[in-house]
Formats: structure tokens, C-alpha cells, sequence
């Protein structure tokens, strides 16, 4: 498999349960991202890892939970949401470099918190 | 900090006819500028990258944009829409000298008619 690739590609929770969402990259990229996508707004960008360091955390509440436990793999733990947090979640990769500067899409995981 | 503004959130086009998306940024520094496009229910697809040299640049599926730096323009073309073409278009930028951390425009929903 080559890209990008997010599991699962839909979700549906309750407020109370705890979930993850998994993304991983088969692109050798050394930098991984998380975008929140909700309707009539702009991407968000939630966390930036590079090299497995959080590098950027946009303000994003602590009921999300990133881990990067290595390049190729980015998860992100669910747990106490709100309805609000409705949305499609989004991974990216990229290449930290002269010249490497674009940004690989997953297809998202649409999540719905009822 | 950049910021990206696209002017229409929707473009409303008949089949075969011109179509231009507007993009304005704002930076305090150099940048890489970038078009991206969503189908329903998929990730983001890279069309075009503006880096650096011509300031035209020829990307995917016939579209083209042009950078104008006195103007913090990137305006994204195509001389003959299809149906197919039917989908959220995003503008993007990010810093020269950052992890590619991408910045986002609120998207312009390109509705192209028979």
C-alpha cells in the first residue's frame, strides 16, 4: 500500500467512550500532521510531530491525545467528546527538506460524536 | 504568521466555460504557495505548487495559477471546466523555513453545470 492511509474511514461515538484513530505513511516522511474539517470552516491544523517530536499544539483541547510512536505511524486517542468535535479528521505527511514542501493527504476518518 | 483569504466560497460554472479562484495571502516572510482539491468524501489532492522561478505554474488535470507577488496573489485557472471538475478547492501556504506546515483558506466549492 503507498500514501496515506487513515483507519478507520468512518466513526461513530458516544460521549463517553474512548476511541483512536490510526494513520500511517508509506512515504518515508519524516513529519506528520493532524487537520480537523468541519463543515463551513477552514482546515484546522490540531498537531505537528517531526522526527516523533510534538513540534505544535494548536490550543487543541486535551480530550484529544496525539502519539507518534514512530515516523510511519500517528494515532490519535478520543475520549470525552462533544458533539462539536464532529468533523473530518485528516493526516498528512511531508518531508522536512529543501524543495520537498508538499503535503500528503489520507482520505480522513469522519467522525460523528452523538 | 500566514494567513490565506479565498474570496468566493462558491463558484457556480457552466461545462466548457473559463474558471478562475481567487486566492489573496498574507506573510511576513517568503513562502510556498499551493492549490489543493477535495472530492465528497476523500482527502486532499495536490494540483499545483508555486516554489519558486516562473511565476506560472502548470499543474493536474489542465489547471494552471499564476503568483503575483506585489498583489500576495494566487489565483488558480482553467480555460474549459468538466463536470468532473466539480469539487472544494483549498489555497494554501506555509513558511520557507518551517516543518511544511500548511495554512489553509476556507475553501471555494467549484459547482460546475451541464
Amino acid at each position: 500500500e503507498t500514501g496515506v492511509t487513515q483507519t478507520p474511514r468512518h466513526l461513530v461515538m458516544g460521549m463517553t467512550n474512548k476511541k483512536s484513530l490510526k494513520c500511517e505513511q508509506h512515504l518515508g516522511h519524516n513529519a506528520m500532521y493532524w487537520y480537523k474539517q468541519s463543515a463551513k470552516k477552514p482546515l484546522e491544523l490540531m498537531f505537528v510531530y517531526n522526527f516523533k517530536e510534538q513540534t505544535e499544539n494548536n490550543s487543541v483541547p486535551s480530550r484529544f491525545s496525539p502519539e507518534c510512536p514512530n515516523s510511519s505511524h500517528l494515532f490519535l486517542h478520543l475520549h470525552t467528546l462533544q458533539p462539536e468535535d464532529s468533523a473530518l479528521y485528516l493526516c498528512a505527511s511531508s518531508q522536512k527538506g529543501q524543495g520537498n514542501t508538499e503535503a500528503f493527504f489520507g482520505q480522513g476518518t469522519r467522525l460523528t460524536v452523538v | 504568521a500566514q494567513s490565506v483569504t479565498q474570496l468566493d466560497s462558491q463558484v457556480p460554472v457552466f461545462e466548457e466555460a473559463p474558471v478562475e479562484l481567487r486566492c489573496n495571502y498574507s506573510s511576513s516572510v517568503s513562502v510556498y504557495l499551493f492549490w489543493y482539491v477535495q472530492y465528497p468524501n476523500q482527502g486532499l489532492q495536490l494540483l499545483l505548487k508555486y516554489l519558486s522561478g516562473s511565476t506560472l505554474v502548470k499543474g493536474i488535470n489542465g489547471f494552471e495559477a499564476e503568483f503575483n507577488k506585489s498583489q500576495t496573489s494566487f489565483h488558480l485557472r482553467k480555460p474549459s471546466v468538466h463536470i468532473s471538475d466539480t469539487a472544494e478547492y483549498f489555497c494554501a501556504v506555509s513558511d520557507r523555513g518551517g516543518y511544511n506546515k500548511l495554512i489553509f483558506g476556507a475553501g471555494t466549492r467549484l459547482a460546475v453545470h451541464p
